[in-house]
């Protein structure tokens, strides 16, 4: 169980464009879900906090205009890259937690973007 | 904030040796994950810790939540070539998780 998906599993955009990223908990409700950037051999880096119904919560230096958050379910967030460039290429990880008494929060395979 | 230093960054291993990494932290956490995460692929998780001094093992993995709440470990015993990968740790702030840096592991046939 606990099972995220990631939609799509790679992304390659032209710059200045906009590319959207589907983020879906398979088997459960995700009270909250997260997006995740990571650098080539670097660790996660936080970037939004999203529950269902209300607005993102977004990390000190994330422009929150840039990354669209819209967790428009409890099964289901998307993350928005706006106008893109090519510094924004990364891999974005989403992941969720099930709530309830034991803390688990379960990441998505990620998806890459590349902006050429 | 909060910061977790992992160590070591980086193992090179031969295939049947017991693998230690631990995570040391600033302040103290309520809960303590371990993931491990494969090139390309999202962090799978593999341990999860809520109590100080609480030891737990999945298969030939082992950890334990420090008695101090500012660490934790992770052992890996009779290492396999699949065993490769980037394993962090990870310590729970309210709703986020804070990650170490990561260990990568290299595991020689």
């Amino acid at each position: 169980g606990a099972v995220v998906s990631q939609h799509p599993s790679w992304v390659i955009c032209k710059s200045g464009t906009s590319v959207k990223i589907e983020c879906r908990s398979l088997d459960f409700q995700a009270t909250t879900m997260f997006w995740y950037r990571q650098f080539p051999k670097q660790s996660l880096m936080l970037m939004a906090t999203s529950n269902e119904g209300s607005k993102a919560t977004y990390e000190q230096g994330v422009e929150k205009d840039k990354f669209l958050i819209n967790h428009a379910s409890l099964t289901l967030s998307t993350l928005t890259v706006t106008s893109a460039h090519p510094e924004d290429s990364s891999f974005y990880i989403c992941s969720a937690t099930t709530g309830g008494g034991f803390y688990e929060q379960y990441f998505g395979p990620g998806t890459r973007l590349t902006v050429t | 904030g909060q910061q977790l230093n992992q160590s070591p960054q980086s193992m090179f291993i031969q295939e049947g040796e017991d693998v230690s990494m631990n995570c040391t932290s600033s302040s103290i956490f309520n809960t303590w994950l371990w993931y491990k995460q494969d090139p390309g692929e999202g962090p799978v998780l593999l341990i999860a810790l809520y109590k100080a001094g609480e030891l737990t093992s999945n298969g030939r993995l082992t950890a334990q939540f420090g008695i101090t709440r500012k660490d934790s470990f992770l052992n890996i015993s009779a290492s396999i070539p699949s065993d490769v990968g980037i394993y962090f740790c990870a310590g729970r702030e309210g709703e986020k998780l804070i990650f170490g840096q990561g260990t990568e592991l290299s595991v020689k046939p």
